[in-house]
């Protein structure tokens, strides 16, 4: 069964610092992956997603994600935080086409400190 | 407006009551799902529904009632609510796996 793993609950940032989240999937094919962002009180928004080509994707808010096969991962990045990307971050899996059932990690808790 | 709404926002119920979570999608997406959200959980898959009157369970479906008349509405009903079920839900829906979830702003259940 495919699973995700984000092994970091919370992570604390200055603003203006660099960011990188981590995500590890389990699944023996390429699955298709996503990266969500919750703010406080919301719904899910979806930052980007990966399915195949290019193994670095870009997605909104400046955020971009790296697919490695040979590491199971798909790490989010984004180059210089802004306070107003404290959030939970979640990544997520689906596997092969036919099994339209989205796993979740369990989140990441982003805080950002001025 | 266009987008996906959920009702009630918030909701208060006592233990072995009937409760009805609504959602509702104006794209016309094919596929509607119903999470939950538990502390340390991450979120977890209930049902979801691939067109109307298609439905399937997820990962805890177990106490949830789900049914898909209309392609905008996928109703979640907790037939006799228990403590347990204590948490905020959230609805999605999408056209295709490749698209992404969209989700709705989440309903807060509070089960005494």
């Amino acid at each position: 069964a495919q699973s995700v793993t984000q092994p970091d609950i919370h992570i604390t940032v200055s603003e203006g610092a660099s960011l990188e989240l981590r995500c590890n999937y389990s699944y023996g094919a390429t699955p298709y992956l996503f990266w969500y962002v919750q703010s406080p009180g919301q719904g899910l928004q979806l930052l980007l997603k990966y399915f195949s080509g290019d193994t670095l994707v870009q997605g909104i808010k400046g955020f971009e994600a790296e697919f490695k096969r040979s590491q199971s991962s798909f790490n989010l990045r984004k180059p210089s935080v802004h306070w107003s990307d404290a959030a939970e971050y979640f990544c997520a899996v689906v596997a092969g086409s036919g099994n339209e059932k989205l796993t979740f990690g369990t989140g990441t808790r982003l805080t950002i400190i001025p | 407006d266009a987008g996906i709404t959920q009702s009630p926002r918030y909701k208060i119920t006592e233990t072995g009551r009937q409760v009805t979570l609504m959602c509702h999608q104006t794209w016309s997406h094919s596929y509607m799902f119903w999470y939950r959200q538990d502390l340390g959980h991450g979120l977890r898959l209930i049902y979801y529904s691939a067109a109307a009157d298609i439905t399937d369970k997820g990962e805890v479906p177990d106490g949830y009632v789900v049914s898909r008349s209309k392609t905008e509405n996928f109703p979640l009903t907790l037939e006799s609510a228990t403590r347990s079920q204590t948490s905020v839900y959230f609805c999605a829906s999408s056209e295709s796996l490749k698209a992404g979830q969209f989700f709705g702003p989440g309903t807060r259940l509070t089960v005494l």
